[in-house]
C-alpha cells in the first residue's frame, strides 16, 4: 500500500511569490492534515480537510490556504510568501477511526530567498 | 488551549542503558501519540494510546499513559547501532471532527554512545 506522497519534494521561492504543494493520501483515508515543521517553534497544526471540507484550522494567517479534492487529494496554497515561511511542511493523513493515528508524507521542504 | 511539554529535550544515551522521556499535556484528552523522525525524514508512528493505564511496547520502546496526571512516559532502551533521532509526544482527540488536529511536543533529541 503506497504512502502519503507529497509533491514537491524541495522548492525555492522569492519573498512575494507564491506556491502550491500537493498531497496524495493513502488510498482510503479520507482525512488530510498539514503542519508545519520548524526549528523555532516545532511542528504546527495548518489545517485539516475531511470529504472536502475544512474541519479545522491553526492559528496561521490568511495566506495560508488549502483545499481538498473529491478524491481526497489535498493542497496548500501559500500567498505573498515571507522569509518565516520557509519550512518542511508535512502533509498527514488518517483512516478516520477510533484511534486517530496520522500517517505522515517525507514532506515539501520551501526556502523563501 | 492545549500545551504538551516534553523532557528531557535531548538525551545522551549509552548503549545498553534505560532512559525515559517525559510528555505532559495540560488539558484533559483521550488520546496520545508517540513519533520517531530521523535526521531529515518524515514522522513514523509508534504508539497509539487510547486509554488510561495502556501501556505498548515495542522492541526496546515501552511507552505508558496516565490520563488522570496528564502524563505520557517513553522508555527506551538503548543500543549502539541507534540513529540519532527526534521523539515526540503528540496529543489529539479523535471522534468528532479532531481527528488530524494534533498539538506536538517540543520534540527529545536522542543520540547514542557505545
Amino acid at each position: 500500500k503506497a504512502g502519503v506522497t507529497q509533491t514537491p519534494r524541495y522548492l525555492i521561492k522569492t519573498r512575494g511569490q507564491q506556491v502550491t504543494l500537493s498531497c496524495s493520501p493513502i488510498s482510503g483515508h479520507r482525512s488530510v492534515s498539514w503542519y508545519q515543521q520548524t526549528p523555532g517553534q516545532g511542528l504546527q497544526f495548518l489545517f485539516e480537510y475531511f470529504s472536502e471540507t475544512q474541519r479545522n484550522k491553526g492559528n496561521f494567517p490568511g495566506r495560508f490556504s488549502g483545499r481538498q479534492f473529491s478524491n481526497s487529494r489535498s493542497e496548500m496554497n501559500v500567498s505573498t510568501l515571507e522569509l518565516g515561511d520557509s519550512a518542511l511542511y508535512l502533509c498527514a493523513s488518517s483512516p478516520s477511526t477510533d484511534t486517530g493515528e496520522l500517517f505522515f508524507g517525507e514532506g515539501s521542504r520551501l526556502t523563501v530567498l | 488551549e492545549l500545551k504538551v511539554e516534553q523532557n528531557p529535550l535531548f538525551l545522551s544515551m549509552q548503549e545498553g542503558k534505560n532512559y525515559t522521556i517525559y510528555c505532559n499535556y495540560s488539558t484533559t484528552s483521550d488520546r496520545l501519540y508517540w513519533y520517531r523522525q530521523d535526521p531529515g525524514k518524515s514522522l513514523e508512528s509508534l504508539f497509539v494510546l487510547l486509554s488510561n493505564g495502556a501501556v505498548k511496547q515495542e522492541g526496546r520502546l515501552m511507552a505508558s499513559l496516565d490520563t488522570k496526571a496528564r502524563l505520557s512516559t517513553l522508555h527506551i532502551t538503548a543500543a549502539v547501532h541507534d540513529p540519532s533521532a527526534t521523539y515526540f509526544c503528540a496529543v489529539g482527540r479523535a471522534g468528532g471532527t479532531s481527528y488530524g488536529k494534533l498539538t506536538f511536543g517540543q520534540g527529545t533529541i536522542l543520540t547514542v554512545h557505545p
